[in-house]
């Protein structure tokens, strides 16, 4: 089945600085990659999503790329701000086993630091 | 709209204790799924459901029942509550087979000891 694996797991930058969350997928028959935002105390909130016909996708300060070939997708945020502080975690379509349906299989979660 | 509601936020059990954690969506959504969260694992998919009646197990279902009798509930059943189940539980609700935009509850908090 698929595996998600998601880097690093604690991330510190400077307030206004860039950060970069990188996720790699095995399955190649993936082809929706979500990436969701967790404050503390509360669930996983969609921020941003890509699908496997696009390369980029751009949204205000947040953006996503993706790599086919080398199946790794990852997560860029610019002229980070405090409220940016929280848990980041990607997704890949895939099945848990030969026999299951689609699912959202997920990464270990990054933990964003924004240092004032 | 409350979107997904969860409860209880926090719950205590002994060893071999059972209990239902309670999740409402008033979004409509076909899709219901739990989710047990542990630090450095990510989000782990318990049990789902595509609709009302129908549910189907996921990643981790062992130690745990659930029912979908409406559109709106669905909630997970503790059969005998191990250590190992200290965890957050998220439930989730969604338009689409779950793969599109999920709507999380905000979780509970499950300790057993």
């Amino acid at each position: 089945g698929e595996n998600v694996e998601q880097h690093p797991s604690t991330l510190s930058v400077q307030e206004g600085d860039s950060a970069v969350i990188k996720c790699t997928y095995s399955d190649s028959a993936s082809n929706y990659f979500p990436w969701y935002k967790q404050e503390l105390g509360k669930g996983p909130q969609l921020i941003i999503d890509i699908r496997s016909n696009v390369g980029e996708k751009k949204d205000q300060r947040i953006a996503v790329t993706l790599n086919k070939t080398a199946k790794h997708f990852s997560l860029h945020i610019t002229e980070t701000q405090p409220e940016d502080s929280a848990v980041y975690f990607c997704a890949a379509s895939g099945v848990l086993s030969m026999d299951s349906n689609y699912q959202l299989i997920w990464g270990a979660g990054t933990k964003l630091i924004i240092k004032p | 709209n409350a979107g997904v509601t969860q409860t209880p936020k926090f719950q205590v059990l002994k060893t071999g204790q059972s209990m239902t954690l309670q999740c409402a969506q008033d979004m409509n959504h076909e899709y219901m799924s739990w989710y047990r969260q542990d630090p450095g694992m990510g989000l782990r998919l318990i049990h789902y459901s595509v609709g009302a009646g129908i549910t189907d197990q996921g990643e981790v279902p062992n130690g745990y029942n659930v029912s979908r009798s409406t559109t709106e509930d669905f909630p997970l059943r503790l059969l005998s509550a191990a250590p190992s189940q200290t965890s957050v539980y998220f439930c989730a609700s969604s338009y689409s087979q779950g793969l599109y935009e999920q709507y999380f509850g905000p979780g509970t908090r499950l300790t057993v000891t």
